[in-house]
């Protein structure tokens, strides 16, 4: 059974750049149909789709963030990154990494427990 | 504002039916992208309900369902338990935008 596991600093001054890491274990990050995402959700809000990106190393971004955020994978480690940068306020929230099935259909299948970020001087 | 538009709260009595829709446009469902369903309770994470449309992950009880017609999509809960009491978000793709969650609506079980 893949589970998934965020680690991050929890509290980033603005303006800087925030960065998580999801270690994936149980299975391989190297799965074909599989990519592996970043999900946020604000406090009392909604969930918000961010990034994913594959073992051949091609990434898609949420167009709304994609000139601050970039998805890096280390597969020796079995572990993803995510890199948002210039944060404000506006960016505290969960952030889940979760694995998301493609082939078309594009579902969430598995979830990491989220690691809370806030942003804050 | 989401580009998948769900109401922000259903209610129903233990052992009722409740349906939660989900709206979304010609770039996402109406395009015939599948929907999907989460389920989040209190404090967790989201956990996925329904796949495909109409599809059940293994443990997912059958009293949760799922449908899709046109540019719309709803999620129905039969046989309403206590433990139902959660927040519910529909997820599809858009032409545009890539993967897109509804806005989520919070089930109340009176």
């Amino acid at each position: 059974q893949v589970q998934l596991q965020e680690s991050g600093p929890g509290l980033v001054k603005p303006s800087q750049t925030v960065s998580l890491t999801c270690t994936v274990s149980g299975g391989s990050i190297r799965a074909d149909n599989y990519y592996w995402s970043w999900v946020r959700q604000p406090p009392g809000k909604g969930l918000e789709w961010l990034t994913y990106i594959y073992h051949s190393g091609s990434s898609y971004y949420n167009p709304s963030l994609a000139s601050r955020v970039t998805v890096s994978l280390d597969m020796s480690k079995s572990q993803f990154s995510l890199h948002l940068s210039s944060v404000t306020a506006a960016d505290t929230a969960v952030y889940y990494c979760a694995r998301l099935y493609g082939s078309g259909r594009n579902y969430f299948d598995r979830w990491g427990q989220g690691t809370q970020v806030t942003v804050s001087s | 504002q989401s580009v998948l538009t769900q109401p922000p709260s259903v209610s129903g009595a233990p052992g009722q039916r409740v349906t939660i829709s989900c709206t979304g446009s010609s770039s996402n469902i109406g395009a015939g992208y599948e929907v999907h369903w989460y389920q989040q309770l209190p404090g967790a994470a989201p956990k996925l309900l329904i796949y495909g449309n109409n599809n059940r992950p293994s443990g997912v009880p059958d009293r949760f369902s799922g449908s899709k017609s046109g540019t719309s999509a709803s999620l129905a809960i039969t046989g309403l338990q206590p433990q139902d009491e959660a927040d519910y978000y529909c997820q599809s793709y858009d032409r545009s935008l890539r993967d897109v969650f509804g806005g989520g609506t919070s089930l109340t079980v009176l």
